[in-house]
């Protein structure tokens, strides 16, 4: 059984840096093709993929987010870190890690997804 | 970034009915590369169809999907109570992923 959890700071300042650790079980990055991806949801506006890393540490970020984001991976402990740098209260949101598993095309599709964790970013 | 529309934006419909979603790309593709997910408040995004038509593990078979062109369309066939919920559909034809903006079916 896949599951994923997401965990970090529930409120956050402007002009931070935010944190963001999955941690998950039933599957591990040594499977090719797996990945482990970030979406988050911000109130009023639909589901916005951000980030997803690879089982050999390839990394993809959103267009519009690539200079403040950055995931990494740590494979021993089953964790996938996602940090965002310079928030500002419209990246207030729930944020959710989620399994990739392999598909066909370099986007992908998320089967498995953690509960979320809200961010709130408020000074 | 491929742009995602979804149709109609509320669905009201009463338990036992059917209902059929609708979403749309911009620019289109003529693949099926295409997800619906299922997402309740407080819960998980749900994963329910991918591939357009292809129901994943343990998704009751009320649940369909269909691509006619480049439409896609998401049928329920009978809806239960636990069917009231936000649908999303999902584009992975092009990077970057991108979704809709939901079609709420809510209780008539």
């Amino acid at each position: 059984q896949i599951t994923l959890k997401e965990s970090g700071p529930t409120l956050v300042k402007p002009t931070q840096t935010l944190t963001l650790t999955c941690t998950f079980s039933g599957f591990s990055f040594s499977t090719a093709g797996v990945g482990v991806g970030w979406i988050r949801q911000t109130p009023g506006r639909a589901l916005e993929w951000l980030a997803v890393i690879y089982w050999d540490d390839v990394k993809s970020y959103s267009p519009s987010l690539k200079s403040r984001l950055t995931i990494t991976k740590d494979t021993s402990k089953n964790q996938v870190v996602l940090t965002m740098a310079s928030l500002d209260p419209v990246d207030t949101g729930t944020y959710f890690c989620a399994h990739r598993p392999y598909t066909d095309t370099t986007a992908g599709y998320y089967h498995h997804w953690g509960q979320g964790t809200l961010v709130t970013v408020s000074s | 970034e491929i742009v995602m529309t979804q149709s109609p934006v509320t669905l009201s419909v009463s338990p036992g009915e059917g209902a059929t979603l609708s979403c749309w790309a911009n620019p289109s593709f003529s693949t099926n590369y295409l997800a619906w997910y299922q997402r309740k408040p407080g819960q998980a995004p749900r994963l329910l169809i991918y591939g357009a038509s292809t129901r994943a593990p343990d998704i009751p078979a009320r649940f369909s999907g269909s691509r006619s062109g480049t439409e896609f369309t998401l049928t329920i066939s009978s809806l239960q109570s636990e069917d009231f919920a936000v649908y999303y559909c999902q584009q992975y034809n092009n990077w970057p992923p991108s979704f809709g903006p939901g079609t709420t079916v809510d209780i008539k």
